[in-house]
């Protein structure tokens, strides 16, 4: 067990619509990743927010937005959804600012499914 | 274009053979990781490296860190069914930069 809890784990929804994504770091963990995990692209780093900011921002549409509460947890949105959406959405913690040396503890994971 | 690439893709070996996969890169990195993920669950970090030439094991795992710090190697000796999982290499190419992952090496090893 990470520490790092994901819901919902599982999510089916229709193209078009939205969807949230919710974690909640390991206790203490100040920054939080997301992560997106397809067979053809590999676990992709969309964004990073660390004690309630934005620090980094990888590969995220526009469609996507994520934001982290006071209490550190996250919440990923994902809006008008396409079937390419469909993957593996982790979200990861870590004590430090930056993930480099520190380690990434991850979640188990939300599976999307767009049809 | 990935930052990362990662060889094998797939690797099916019989318990007790030895092997190596690789991580590579054109870029120079600060550190690197190996993450180990299993099916229905996160990657789990197995090592960091971040000197160049740098060597670590653990246990029946090698890991090697490039001398000029662009690739990286781990090499699995005597596989056991339980080494069975994704392999990821991710690197960050400056402190505070959020890291990379590679498409990762699938290993089964069977008994």
């Amino acid at each position: 067990d990470s520490g790092v809890t994901q819901t919902p784990k599982h999510l089916i929804t229709a193209t078009g619509q939205r969807v949230t994504l919710r974690c909640s770091p390991r206790s203490g963990d100040l920054s939080v990743y997301w992560y997106q995990q397809s067979l053809d692209q590999g676990l992709q780093f969309l964004i990073q927010y660390y004690n309630g900011e934005e620090r980094a921002k990888g590969n995220i549409l526009e469609r996507f937005s994520a934001q982290q509460f006071p209490d550190l947890h996250s919440e990923l949105n994902l809006s008008s959804l396409e079937l390419g959406d469909s993957a593996l959405y982790f979200c990861a913690s870590s004590a430090l600012l930056g993930s480099n040396t520190g380690e990434l503890f991850f979640g188990e994971g939300s599976r999307l499914t767009v049809l | 274009t990935q930052l990362l690439e990662q060889s094998p893709q797939f690797l099916s070996i019989q318990e007790g053979e030895n092997l190596t996969v690789y991580c590579n890169s054109s870029s120079v990195f600060s550190s690197l990781q190996w993450y180990r993920q299993e099916p229905g669950e996160g990657p789990v970090l197995l090592v960091t490296v971040v000197t160049g030439g740098e060597v670590k094991k653990l246990k029946r795992l090698t890991f090697q860190f490039g001398d000029a710090r662009k690739d990286s190697s781990l090499h699995i000796t005597a596989a056991q069914p339980g080494d069975t999982g994704l392999y990821l290499c991710a690197g960050a190419r400056n402190s505070g930069y959020a890291l990379n992952f590679g498409k990762g090496t699938s290993l089964l090893v069977t008994p």
